[in-house]
């Protein structure tokens, strides 16, 4: 059973123009979803984050909006520069009783072109 | 850099050997978290402590599979009698649990050849 989902395995966008990510979920309990971004050889790096009572958040040029009827959110990237090219792991975490491990999608790997 | 650490970067070993990872996580977190990573997938979770006390397996972590921290600070992690399935990216990650939840912060990883 895959709790979040990335349903898009890449997704190539000119520079300066808006990128957006998807990823749906199916565990209501989720209490923050998280985003994470990865290069090549290191370590998924934390990016931004959203609270599930919450529909949207922002830090510079990246925003996450939160629809909870639909189980879905995305991430955008505005303006995209090519050092955003990396792959986006889209997570829900859950603290409730023993838990408190992130549940990742299969990632969407982003192209910026020059 | 006080970042999470992982020792080491790159492991090759023949099937059946025995092999054990180390973590470093960063200082004042108290959780501290194993997840593995196969090629075209997402991190998945493999089991995580709080403090000394390991909470939670999951069902990934054979019996070949032992993680230890036993000071609540670095973990190991040992994979008995490897097999060439067990080819994978280990990551390590730490976290802060309290009134203030931190994200969880991911080492380099230890990439497991199993020839």
């Amino acid at each position: 059973d895959q709790q979040v989902k990335q349903n898009s395995p890449s997704l190539s966008v000119q520079e300066g123009r808006i990128s957006i990510l998807n990823c749906d979920y199916t565990n209501s309990m989720f209490d923050y979803f998280l985003w994470y971004k990865k290069y090549p050889a290191e370590g998924p790096t934390f990016l931004i984050s959203i609270s599930s009572i919450k529909d949207k958040n922002e830090d510079g040029r990246f925003t996450v909006f939160l629809n909870k009827s639909a189980k879905h959110l995305s991430l955008h990237i505005v303006p995209s520069q090519p050092g955003d090219s990396a792959v986006y792991f889209c997570a829900g975490i859950y603290y409730g009783g023993s838990q408190g491990n992130l549940i990742f999608g299969k990632g969407t790997k982003l192209s910026v072109k020059p | 850099d006080t970042g999470v650490s992982q020792d080491p970067r790159h492991k090759i070993t023949k099937r059946g050997q025995n092999v054990t990872f180390r973590c470093d996580p960063i200082s004042e977190h108290n959780r501290l978290y194993w997840y593995r990573q196969t090629l075209g997938q997402g991190p998945e979770f493999l089991t995580y402590f709080q403090n000394e006390a390991q909470l939670e397996k999951s069902r990934l972590l054979s019996d070949r599979f032992s993680a230890e921290r036993p000071k609540g600070s670095f973990s190991t992690l040992e994979i008995q009698r490897t097999e060439q399935g067990d080819s994978a990216m280990y990551l390590c990650a730490s976290s802060f649990l309290g009134q203030g939840n931190s994200p969880l912060h991911f080492g380099n990883g230890t990439r497991l050849t199993v020839t």
